[in-house]
């Protein structure tokens, strides 16, 4: 199984501050057909998990432009470029290029100070 | 737009059976393998299970194998886990999920879970 590692494990960050989570994954996520399988997801209190990116950059319908991704291979981040109070809750990264199984990073927890 | 309701979870004894639904909305069902994902109480997320578009394929996490069978009903747009043998560490909030478009195939659109807890 591939194995994703998130850090930080949690973040404190000032409103209006950007915001960065890296993830890891133990094998290269490019596929043959030249798309890197990386997904990002918010999951609010209390609430299910919503998709915020795919593939590595592409941002899903809604989500603000403050939100945006990169990276490439086995090294990926998630940044957050002025955080605002909605945006706290844990986010997680998940490998799709070996769907059996599909796995996800340990998540990252975002309080506002 | 895209709704998924989840139900059917409880609280169940150890090596009972339990079997969890997910009705489904807003789009084609029918076009679109559907997944199961589970979150332990204060843990991350696991992938349980997908069922290919049409129920013919099938694939588990090696936790949960020989134990759980997902199916789906698609005249009735309702996805199902049958949950056998059901042990402590089971005990989870389960969320179907489904794939944004055509193209995905993966867990894009979450419904809002159901808790199944295994105890006795």
């Amino acid at each position: 199984d591939i194995v994703m590692t998130q850090t930080p494990l949690s973040l404190s960050v000032t409103p209006g501050q950007p915001a960065s989570i890296s993830c890891k994954s133990s094998q290269s996520l490019l596929h043959s057909d030249g798309t890197t399988y990386l997904s990002w997801y918010l999951q609010k209190p209390g609430q299910s998990p919503q998709l915020l990116i795919y593939e590595v950059s592409r941002r899903f319908s809604g989500v603000p432009d403050r939100f945006s991704g990169s990276g490439s291979g086995t090294d990926f981040t998630l940044k957050i470029s002025r955080v605002e109070a909605e945006d706290v809750g844990v986010y997680y990264c998940m490998q799709g290029i070996h769907l059996l199984p599909l796995t996800f990073g340990g998540g990252t927890k975002v309080e506002i100070k | 737009q895209v709704h998924l309701v989840e139900s059917g979870g409880g609280v169940v004894r150890p090596g009972r059976s339990l079997r969890l639904s997910c009705a489904a909305s807003g789009f084609t069902f029918s076009n679109y393998g559907i997944h199961w994902v589970r979150q332990a109480p204060g843990k991350g997320l696991e992938w349980v299970s997908v069922i290919s578009y049409d129920g013919i394929n099938k694939y588990y996490a090696d936790s949960v194998k020989g134990r759980f069978t997902i199916s789906r009903d698609n005249s009735k747009n309702t996805l199902y886990l049958q949950m056998n043998s059901l042990r402590a560490e089971d005990t989870a909030v389960y969320y179907c999920a489904s794939p944004r478009d055509e193209n995905s195939g993966y867990p894009d659109y979450w419904g809002q879970g159901t808790l199944v807890t295994v105890s006795s």
